[in-house]
């Protein structure tokens, strides 16, 4: 099977820099999503990573190392609307469409 | 842009009752996807169908079953609904342009079974 790990809160302060980690063990793999939720709203996709390196999107960037079952989203300026929560997907092998999810990480951005 | 909508975002059902839940998506995608969210569990898959009249389960089927007949819909069904299906209801499509590989959400129904 297919399990993620992500840290379940993440805390900082307007203008930082955050990176929220994901690492995952599972039996082959396809590619690692990123979803932002935000409270009482869908998910709304991020990012996707299927090979290894730094992918950028405005402040938003995402990470992968398939040698490690590592990624990692860095969220930079941040600002009060990053409040949110925030889960990595991995797709693998043997579902070609099916991702499984972490079961997220809460990012709260204080003034 | 890509639009799923879900028939309801707030439901109120008895307990022991038959309830449907229903999706649809605009953009001819082959898959869509029903998942439960419960606080601190992430999204947990419950059916996913890949074509018309196809279906499969997910990793928590007990209790629910699915309906495809037309590519744009996909319906969840609550044969007998219990207190335990208390949840955050989420349909969700996909498509994969380029390599990327994207899943698009519905808002949610929210289904509260007293």
């Amino acid at each position: 099977g297919q399990s993620l790990e992500q840290p379940s809160e993440v805390t900082a302060v307007e203008g930082a820099i955050v990176q929220i980690n994901c690492t995952y063990q599972t039996s082959g793999f396809y590619g690692l999503s990123w979803y932002q939720q935000h409270d009482g709203g869908a998910p709304t996709f991020l990012s996707y990573n299927a090979l290894d390196g730094l992918e950028e999107t405005g402040r938003f960037s995402s990470f992968l190392s398939r040698s490690d079952s590592y990624g990692y989203l860095l969220l930079q300026e941040l600002q009060m609307k990053d409040s949110a929560s925030y889960f990595c997907a991995v797709r693998s092998a043997g579902g070609s469409y099916i991702p499984t999810f972490g079961r997220g990480t809460s990012l709260i951005v204080h003034p | 842009d890509v639009k799923v909508t879900q028939s309801s975002r707030y439901l109120v059902k008895r307990t022991g009752e038959k309830v449907f839940l229903e999706c649809v998506q605009d953009m001819d995608h082959e898959n869509m996807f029903w998942y439960r969210q419960d606080p601190g569990l992430g999204l947990r898959l419950i059916y996913f169908s890949y074509d018309v009249k196809m279906k499969e389960k997910g990793d928590i089927p007990e209790g629910y079953s699915v309906s495809r007949e037309k590519k744009e819909r996909f319906s969840l069904i609550l044969e007998s609904a219990s207190t335990n299906q208390t949840s955050m209801y989420l349909c969700a499509s996909t498509t994969s342009r380029q390599g990327v590989y994207e899943q698009y959400f519905g808002p949610g129904t929210r289904l509260t079974v007293t």
